[in-house]
């Protein structure tokens, strides 16, 4: 079974508008962690923002915050006020437990913003 | 702010070659990882290094690859002998801590690609 799903293999959002990315993850660790990611076309991993399995609250991260809901075990990505820069590929990523655990991948959502 | 540093940028090699992929972490983290992205796939996890040791390996990190910290900067990943399918993004990542909550960073990547 697939631990990270990305359902949305495209998206288009306006200018100014908000967007939202699915993400929804398999675990059956009480401890993870999940992060968005954000790789531009020229290719490098920026890491956004970060929500823990035991944070009371949302993530937020400037335009950026996290739509956490736990019990369906989704961690949706928004982005407010989309800016033509933050078109790229986003990729879901989790890590398990405490140990030095390795980020396991979601197949990223492709977003492109139009003017 | 401090960053992950990759270099080459892009390395051509002609199968069957070695090839040495090169890291610098961010000088005060302890953890370190390596994953490939094979073009227009997710992101997979290769191998993970604490302490002058493998800490885990994915069923892709096979003999012909190892991973070395030759001095107290660079982190390199080494391909023996490459196969056409190794042609890939090369990331190296780095974090501070390994709790799952701490969140790797990346480097801009290595493009590998295999003649």
């Amino acid at each position: 079974a697939q631990k990270i799903t990305q359902t949305q293999p495209g998206m288009f959002v306006q200018e100014k508008e908000a967007v939202t990315l699915d993400c929804t993850y398999d675990t059956s660790d009480p401890s993870y962690g999940l992060f968005w990611y954000k790789q531009p076309s020229s290719g490098e991993m920026i890491f956004l923002i970060y929500q823990g399995s035991y944070d009371q609250q949302n993530a937020t991260e400037g335009r950026y915050s996290l739509n956490f809901q736990k019990a369906r075990k989704s961690a949706n990505l928004v982005i407010s006020a989309s800016q033509l820069g933050d078109s790229a590929m986003y990729f879901c990523a989790m890590r398990e437990g405490w140990g030095n655990t390795p980020l396991v991948f979601g197949k990223g959502t492709r977003l492109s913003v139009i003017a | 702010e401090p960053e992950v540093t990759q270099t080459p940028s892009h390395q051509v090699t002609q199968m069957g070659q070695e090839v040495i992929l090169r890291c610098v972490p961010i000088s005060n983290h302890l953890y370190f990882y390596w994953y490939r992205q094979i073009l227009g796939q997710k992101v997979e996890f290769l191998v993970s290094f604490y302490n002058n040791e493998i800490s885990e390996k994915s069923e892709i990190f096979d003999d012909q690859f190892s991973v070395e910290r030759p001095d107290g900067s660079n982190f390199t990943l080494k391909i023996r002998s490459t196969k056409l399918e190794d042609s890939a993004m090369y990331f190296c990542a780095s974090s501070e801590r390994r709790d799952s909550n701490q969140p790797q960073h990346f480097g801009d990547g290595t493009r590998l690609s295999i003649l």
